[in-house]
């Protein structure tokens, strides 16, 4: 059974940065594309971006250009996304997930809450 | 970016049919797919391709369109299925519409 554990909740002062990991368990992370989403509290969901740790390209929706990197280890199993320039707009749960070729999200982590704040 | 629109909020009884509805900006084909969110929980996959119902699902819940208008059925609603829906496009790019908020009365 493929699992998604992600890192442990973190709070962080403005303008600094963060990173999340997303480790993968019971399969290669080179198989799938890996992603991570946003929800703010009570929002919907935000796509940010996708690697593809076969060959380590990635993918980013506009917003986020500027804001995510994201790297893998296939040594490790592990997924990794950096928030960087933290405002209180960052404030969310982050989750990571899994898609092959076709963007179907079949595995996610639990989430991990990111809280900015001084 | 295609923009999902989705109706922010269904309440329906029990044993009663319910469509939740997903228009996209412009065409994804059937690149379309559905999650339920529970509250404190991570999504979970339903249906994907617009209607492919995935395994472990009841079947319960069906989905169904191509291009631009999208639905996903529950029939008949159960209490569990208090969740907020997600419709998810992978045909440009990927995005998410803002959920659906499905009550039971």
């Amino acid at each position: 059974e493929v699992q998604l554990q992600q890192s442990g909740a973190e709070l962080v002062r403005p303008g600094t940065s963060v990173k999340l990991s997303c480790k993968v368990s019971g399969d290669t992370i080179t198989a799938y594309y890996m992603h991570f989403v946003k929800q703010r509290p009570g929002q919907g969901l935000e796509w940010i971006g996708r690697i593809d740790p076969e060959d380590d390209s990635t993918k980013y929706a506009e917003k986020f250009k500027n804001k995510a990197t994201l790297t893998a280890d296939t040594s490790s199993n592990t997924a990794y996304l950096k928030l960087s320039s933290l405002t209180s707009e960052d404030t969310a749960t982050y989750f990571c997930t899994t898609s092959g070729i076709h963007g179907v999200c079949g595995y996610w982590g639990q989430g991990v809450m990111v809280t900015v704040s001084s | 970016d295609t923009v999902l629109t989705q109706s922010p909020a269904l309440a329906v009884s029990p044993g009663e049919r319910v469509t939740i509805s997903c228009r996209a900006s412009e065409s994804v084909s059937t690149g379309m797919h559905w999650y339920q969110q529970k509250p404190g929980q991570q999504p979970k996959l339903l249906i994907y391709g617009a209607s492919n119902l995935e395994s472990g699902v009841p079947a319960r819940f069906s989905g169904s369109g191509s291009g631009t208008d999208f639905t996903l059925t529950i029939d008949p609603v159960e209490a569990d299925d208090t969740a907020t829906y997600f419709c998810q496009q992978s045909w440009n790019e990927y995005t998410f519409g803002a959920g659906t908020k499905l009550e039971l009365k």
